[in-house]
């Protein structure tokens, strides 16, 4: 079974510019979490998404948007982008009521 | 509040040193906690998966136990491999949402 994946790996913007991530979860898995890593913060919690609907919201300003296609796979979105945005974007799918799966994630550098 | 502690915030062991990390958490119905390894720069790495108090998980030189506060990772005479960060989530039944903890930073010497 594929594991998720998330594309790019590798992101280099300058502030004010947007960004789409993109997630592909592991077949069969109708739920998609985004994390947000940095290294003081751990893991933050940005939203997740289950058969297209957000179910679950982080604190994330408004700035930070995601949606979840009809095959599952998750798009996320970073508008007006700041300095601060820097960080890992972990991606996790998951079967309902079982364990998380994340991917290797998009590291993204905010100039 | 839903709350995951985890401790220490780091651990330095000498291989061959057992030691245990601590998973605690407040949580209004708890349907499952999980523990991952990360390494720099990559997504975490699931581990396990315990259900309820009184359940133990073995992996290798890793075991897990739940009671109905915390979970403890036992780690039994670690190698320099072991070295990651590990962390420990849970998932309640509310909005089914998971909850991490931020991360034991486990750094075993050779």
């Amino acid at each position: 079974k594929a594991g998720v994946t998330q594309t790019p790996r590798y992101l280099i913007k300058t502030r004010g510019q947007q960004v789409t991530l993109s997630c592909s979860p592991i077949s069969g898995h109708r739920s998609v979490s985004w994390y947000q890593q940095t290294p003081g913060q751990g893991l933050q919690f940005l939203f997740e998404y289950f058969s297209e609907t957000q179910r679950n919201k982080g604190n994330f300003p408004g700035r930070f948007s995601g949606r979840q296609f009809s095959n599952s796979r998750s798009e996320m979105n970073v508008s007006t982008l700041e300095l601060g945005d820097s960080a890992l974007y972990l991606c996790a799918s998951s079967s309902e009521g079982n364990e998380q799966f994340f991917g290797p994630g998009t590291r993204l550098t905010v100039l | 509040e839903d709350q995951v502690t985890q401790s220490p915030e780091a651990l330095r062991l000498q291989e061959g040193e057992s030691s245990s990390l601590n998973c605690s958490y407040t949580v209004s119905g708890l349907r499952g906690l999980f523990w991952y390894r990360q390494d720099p720069g990559k997504g975490p790495e699931f581990l396990f998966t315990l259900y309820s108090a009184g359940e133990e998980k073995e992996k290798e030189r890793l075991k897990a136990t739940l009671t109905k506060k915390e979970s403890f990772l036992h780690i039994t005479a670690p190698k320099p491999e072991d070295s990651a960060t590990y962390l420990c989530a849970v998932l309640v039944y509310n909005f089914n949402k998971f909850y991490f903890g931020s991360g034991t930073k486990l750094n075993v010497k050779p």
